[in-house]
């Protein structure tokens, strides 16, 4: 079945203690992109990533971290978590060759930042 | 100002009923419009996807996109509980996998049985 996963699904944690919030596909895609979603903001592009090796800043960069060693994973780093980094946290992926601007997007990852 | 907005709702209607749900947008170099479905504690998934003005029709599910106003609506016929869920607009300048999508902030629908 073709999909993104992510994990931990849920996360409750510390002011400062460093966290990796995984995420995997497996449609060889391309692009894969992370997002949070609050209430009232919607959907904000963190960072995202046109393939391997490759990773740029989306809307609201600060306080995150991404690498993309492999193609089907872009894991998300906070390496000093804070409150207001509290959020739904999405990763998408998507192919390059998409005419439909389509992403597929994973299941999220609900984080509270105490 | 929001490049997109979008009423939240909710939007509470009966079973059966025509829905229309909608986005204004201020950015001129969009052509590329999607709505997308997200249901409680799910990613969003794509619903529709339409390029520049006009209708597209899928189903009970109707995109109207007209540039001039800057405006896109869906449009749900014959609605029915298993509508109910967070409906999110999303355009693009370019079309492509790779391309920036804004999203607006999703209008909560629930439907009555």
């Amino acid at each position: 079945e073709a999909q993104v996963t992510q994990n931990p699904r849920y996360l409750i944690t510390v002011t400062g203690k460093k966290l990796t919030v995984t995420c995997s596909q497996n449609m060889n895609h391309e692009y894969m992109s992370w997002y949070r979603q609050d209430p009232g903001l919607g959907l904000r592009q963190i960072y995202y990533s046109m393939n391997v090796e490759v990773t740029d800043k989306g809307d609201v960069p600060e306080g995150y971290k991404v690498s993309r060693k492999e193609k089907r994973n872009f894991p998300l780093i906070l390496e000093s978590p804070s409150p207001n980094q509290t959020s739904l946290y999405f990763c998408a992926s998507s192919s390059v060759a998409a005419r439909d601007n389509e992403q597929f997007f994973g299941p999220g990852t609900r984080l509270t930042v105490l | 100002q929001k490049e997109v907005e979008q009423d939240p709702g909710p939007l509470s209607v009966p079973e059966g009923a025509i829905v229309s749900l909608n986005c204004t947008y201020s950015n001129s170099a969009f052509q590329y419009f999607m709505w997308y479905r997200q249901y409680s504690r799910k990613g969003p998934e794509l619903l529709m996807y339409t390029y520049s003005s006009g209708n597209k029709e899928d189903g009970r599910f109707t995109a109207q996109v007209d540039k001039s106003s800057k405006y896109i609506s869906l449009f749900i016929r014959d609605s029915q509980p298993s509508d109910s869920a967070t409906y999110l607009c999303a355009m693009s300048a370019n079309s492509g996998g790779y391309q920036k999508v804004t999203f607006g902030i999703g209008t909560k629908l629930q439907v009555i049985p």
